[in-house]
């Protein structure tokens, strides 16, 4: 089992340039999120998708769309980059009736 | 006021020691009590799990909830350096559909 895997592991983009991250995993998971992570601020829920065919906003969802494709995969767009979507971003999945998250290793993502 | 706060540190002890890492949340709501690990350039890990009020132990690992003071604590025993990382505490109400994250210690065990 693989888990949760996210590509790429780095990217550096231009600001307005678009991008998509994706994740996928192999657990059977119902519900799987998108999160940022930044110094001194914790993680912060970007969107998620508690089965397939849904998604909701969380707490900081401007500038992102996100697509759930199937069950296991779950990608994060940013149409247009701006410095502020620097950060570190994680995705997540979670099987139904249980609480515990368990995460990818993470995108870092620079915006010039 | 965030719904969980968490002291962010640095915290450094001596290996050996045992560390207190600690969490206040404000919504009696929250039922589920989670600690996660964060290695340098690392995604979170889940270390430690606990549903309403009480400890749990696992290894060197306990997990201690006070639901009346809204009060969670994670201590390690004989700390090492590979311990060295940041630890989050992650809560949860009974829906348990979304996790409210604290900002994390940094821990640093020195040999």
């Amino acid at each position: 089992n693989a888990g949760v895997t996210q590509t790429p592991k780095f990217q550096v983009l231009k600001t307005g340039q678009s991008m998509t991250l994706q994740c996928a995993q192999d657990m059977n998971h119902n519900s799987m999120y998108w999160y940022r992570q930044d110094p001194g601020m914790g993680l912060r829920l970007i969107y998620y998708s508690a089965s397939e065919g849904t998604t909701d906003k969380g707490e900081v969802p401007n500038g992102y769309n996100v697509s759930r494709l199937n069950k296991r995969e779950f990608s994060l767009r940013l149409e247009s980059a701006a410095p502020s979507q620097t950060s570190v971003y994680f995705c997540a999945s979670r099987r139904t009736g249980q609480s515990e998250q368990y995460f990818g290793p993470g995108t870092r993502l620079t915006v010039t | 006021q965030k719904e969980v706060e968490q002291d962010p540190g640095p915290l450094s002890v001596p290996e050996g020691a045992i560390v207190s890492l600690n969490c206040t949340y404000s919504n009696s709501a929250f039922q589920y009590f989670m600690w996660y690990r964060q290695y340098s350039r690392k995604g979170p890990e889940l270390l430690m799990y606990t549903y309403s009020s009480g400890n749990k132990e696992d290894g060197r690992f306990t997990a201690q909830v006070d639901k009346s003071s809204k009060y969670i604590s994670l201590f390690i025993r004989d700390s090492q350096p590979s311990d060295s990382a940041t630890y989050l505490c992650a809560t949860a109400p009974g829906s348990a559909r979304q996790l409210t994250f604290g900002s994390g210690t940094q821990l640093t065990v020195l040999p």
